[in-house]
């Protein structure tokens, strides 16, 4: 099973600041990583899939990078809908897995 | 607008069943895959099975091998997830997604518990 850890497991940032957040996997998943935002009483949202690929819908200020075992999601300044939780997820081998999830919040 | 419904949650006893279902009134379902994901409390996401656009392929979360069995219905354009022989641990708000996970329904709440 790959393991996917995320880090930091909270960031604390105000609107307008750049956020950063790691995931990293236990073995390469080349780059088939992707990266969902579950806000407080809604279903996860599609953000980034294929490590870079914007899905529909999703504003520019969301970019994703990396390949192999090292991933990075940036928000190039928040947006007060920004702050909620963040997921990676890999797709290259089954078990599918999930990292253990970044809270975003307004410091 | 509400495309991907799940439904058949609620409160059962540990090995008690639950059958949950998810039907699509927007795409065609048979075109896709089908996936289940859980959300325990005061945990994250969780992988549980999935099901290929034409049934023939399969996968399943360790834990639930042998206990859950996920199948799809193209006739009525939905998916089930049979749970079986069920533990306190598999308490979670259970999501369908689909379409290439870009599409997902509001979950349904499973409650194991004595």
């Amino acid at each position: 099973e790959i393991v996917l850890t995320q880090s930091p497991a909270t960031l604390s940032l105000s609107p307008g600041e750049r956020a950063t957040l790691s995931c990293r996997a236990s073995q390469s998943v080349s780059r088939s990583l992707s990266w969902y935002q579950q806000s407080p009483g809604q279903a996860p949202r599609l953000l980034i899939y294929d490590a870079s690929i914007r899905a529909s819908g999703i504003p520019a200020r969301f970019s994703g990078s990396g390949s192999g075992t090292d991933f990075t999601l940036t928000i190039s300044s928040l947006e007060p809908e920004d702050f909620a939780v963040y997921y990676c997820q890999q797709r290259s081998n089954w078990p599918l897995t999930f990292g253990g999830g970044t809270k975003v919040e307004i410091k | 607008e509400v495309q991907l419904v799940e439904s058949g949650g609620g409160l059962v006893q540990p090995g008690g069943s639950l059958r949950l279902s998810c039907v699509d009134s927007g795409i065609t379902l048979s075109d896709y895959w089908i996936n289940w994901v859980r959300l325990a409390p005061g945990k994250g996401l969780e992988w549980v099975a999935s099901i290929k656009s034409d049934g023939g392929d399969k996968h399943y979360l360790d834990s639930v091998k042998g206990r859950f069995a996920i199948s799809r219905d193209s006739a009525k354009n939905s998916a089930f997830l049979q749970m079986n022989s069920l533990r306190t641990e598999d308490t979670a708000l259970y999501y369908c997604a689909t379409n290439h996970w870009a599409e997902w329904g509001q979950g349904t709440l499973v409650t194991v518990s004595s």
